[in-house]
């Protein structure tokens, strides 16, 4: 069976720190997809990023980069110079190469993000 | 107007009342989707639309009716609820069922049943 795991419940910065939100996941699969969502106070989750499991390439988008390593199935998200903005939810999910109910997103519980001024 | 938009954004209703949630997508997405979040609770997937047709329905109570009359708009009839039915309902959105197509989700309906 598929799990994700956000071991952070909690994490509060001040702002122009680095936090790193970390996300440990559990499948059998060897295709997988794996997303990080935020959800901002508003309430919608913002998709911001899918990567597959062949692809193992560090990104860097602006402040956000995040750290994808196969040995020790992690995804972790890591927000530099944080701000009172990145103050919100965020969840990682992994899904499986599949269509159908075998496709869903499993999502973790999720790290809320306090970054104060 | 674009993305997924629901209504109303907050709900509050009785027991015995019988309400509808409403989520529109602009997106041209081809499959729909209910989320239950609770507090302290993972997202739950509730139901999910393919194509108009229910493709999943994960073992939510008959209380909880959801109806897809074409690809861009979603409901969930609400009747009896309980007081744990609180919750806020998240509808999304994506471009097929695969697994590697990312979800686009709504603001959300803040539920208290009372």
């Amino acid at each position: 069976a598929q799990k994700v795991t956000q071991a952070q419940t909690e994490i509060s910065v001040v702002e122009k720190e680095d936090v790193t939100l970390d996300c440990v996941y559990e499948t059998r699969d060897t295709t997988y997809y794996l997303f990080w969502y935020k959800q901002p106070p508003s309430g919608e989750l913002v998709f911001l990023i899918r990567r597959n499991s062949f692809d193992e390439q560090n990104e860097i988008s602006g402040r956000y980069s995040w750290n994808f390593q196969k040995s020790t199935s992690s995804f972790n998200f890591t927000i530099t110079a944080s701000q009172v903005v990145d103050s919100a939810v965020y969840f990682c999910a992994l899904t499986l190469n599949y269509g159908g109910s075998q496709g869903n997103l499993i999502f973790g519980k999720g790290t809320k993000l306090s970054v104060k001024p | 107007e674009t993305g997924v938009t629901q209504t109303p954004r907050h709900l509050v209703m009785g027991m015995t009342n019988k309400k509808s949630l409403k989520c529109e997508q602009h997106l041209g997405h081809n499959a729909m989707y209910w989320y239950k979040q609770s507090a302290k609770k993972p997202l739950e997937l509730m139901f999910v639309y393919s194509l108009e047709e229910r493709v999943e329905n994960n073992s939510v109570p008959s209380r909880f009716s959801p109806e897809c009359p074409n690809s861009s708009h979603l409901f969930l009839h609400l009747h009896t609820l309980q007081p744990e039915d609180s919750a806020l309902y998240l509808c999304a959105s994506s471009h097929g069922r695969h697994g590697n197509s990312p979800l686009h989700f709504g603001n959300g309906t803040r539920l208290t049943v009372t």
